[in-house]
C-alpha cells in the first residue's frame, strides 16, 4: 500500500516568511510524528500525535513552530517567521498504535531559508 | 545532553566484509533498541530491533548484540554488499512513552567492490 506522503518535497523560502509542510500518514495509523534532520543536530523529535489525545509538543524548538492534525489523519507543520537555522529536512512518520510498532517515515520536505 | 552516541561516524568496508556499528546510551529507561537504515533522499526505515531481555538477535545478514550492563548495543552486517551503503542510526526509546525515537548521531557506511 501507499507509504507516508509528504509535500512539498522541496521548499525554498525567504527569511521571515511562514511555511506549511504537509504529511499524509499511512491509512489506519493513529500515531504521527514530526522529526527534523539537519547536519548540525542530527535527527530531532519535534512533535507526536496519538489519536485524539493532546499532542506531545516537547520537541518543538520555539513558539514559531506549531502543528495540527485534522480528523486524525493529515498533519500540517507550520513554521512562522522562518530563520536560516530552520533550514533542514522535515520528516514525518506514522505508526500503528501497538507496542513496538515501527515508525514508517516519509521522504521528507527539504526546507531552505534564504 | 547527548543521550545516544554512535561510532564510528563513517565506515568503509570491502564487499563481503563485516561492518560493525556501535551505539552507547545513557538513559536506562530505554527498553527497546532498533536500528534504522537511511538511503540518500529517503526517510529512515526500520532494519532490525531487539528487546533488552535478549543479548543477540539475528535476521539474515544483520545481527544486533546488546550489552545491558554496559548500556551499549551494536549492529553487525555480515557479507556486506554495495547495496548496504547507507547511513545507519540507532534509535532507542521507551515503550509506552509514545515510542518516540531518540536517534543516535548516525554512521555513514560505504561498501566498496
Amino acid at each position: 500500500g501507499a507509504g507516508v506522503s509528504q509535500s512539498p518535497s522541496n521548499k525554498v523560502t525567504e527569511k521571515g516568511k511562514d511555511v506549511e509542510l504537509r504529511c499524509d500518514p499511512i491509512s489506519g495509523h493513529t500515531a504521527l510524528y514530526w522529526y527534523r534532520q539537519s547536519l548540525g543536530q542530527g535527527l530531532e523529535f519535534l512533535i507526536y500525535f496519538q489519536g485524539n489525545s493532546a499532542p506531545d509538543k516537547s520537541g518543538l524548538p520555539s513558539d514559531r513552530f506549531s502543528a495540527e492534525r485534522t480528523g486524525g489523519s493529515v498533519s500540517t507543520l507550520t513554521i512562522q517567521r522562518t530563520q536560516q537555522e530552520d533550514s533542514a529536512v522535515y520528516l514525518c512518520a506514522s505508526s500503528a498504535y501497538r507496542a513496538n510498532s515501527p515508525l514508517h517515515f516519509g521522504n521528507g520536505t527539504r526546507l531552505t531559508v534564504t | 545532553q547527548q543521550q545516544v552516541k554512535q561510532s564510528p561516524q563513517s565506515l568503509i568496508v570491502q564487499k563481503g566484509g563485516i561492518s560493525i556499528i556501535n551505539c552507547a546510551y545513557e538513559n536506562t529507561a530505554f527498553d527497546y533498541f532498533p536500528w534504522y537504515q537511511q538511503f540518500p533522499g529517503k526517510g529512515p526505515a526500520l532494519l532490525i530491533a531487539i528487546r533488552p531481555d535478549v543479548s543477540e538477535k539475528k535476521e539474515g545478514r544483520f545481527t544486533i548484540s546488546f550489552n545491558k550492563s554496559a548500556k551499549q548495543f551494536s549492529l553487525h552486517i555480515m557479507d556486506s554488499q554495495p547495496g548496504d551503503s547507507a547511513t545507519y542510526f540507532c534509535a532507542p526509546y521507551i515503550t509506552g512513552g509514545g515510542n518516540k525515537l531518540t536517534f543516535g548521531t548516525g554512521t555513514q557506511l560505504k561498501v566498496e567492490l
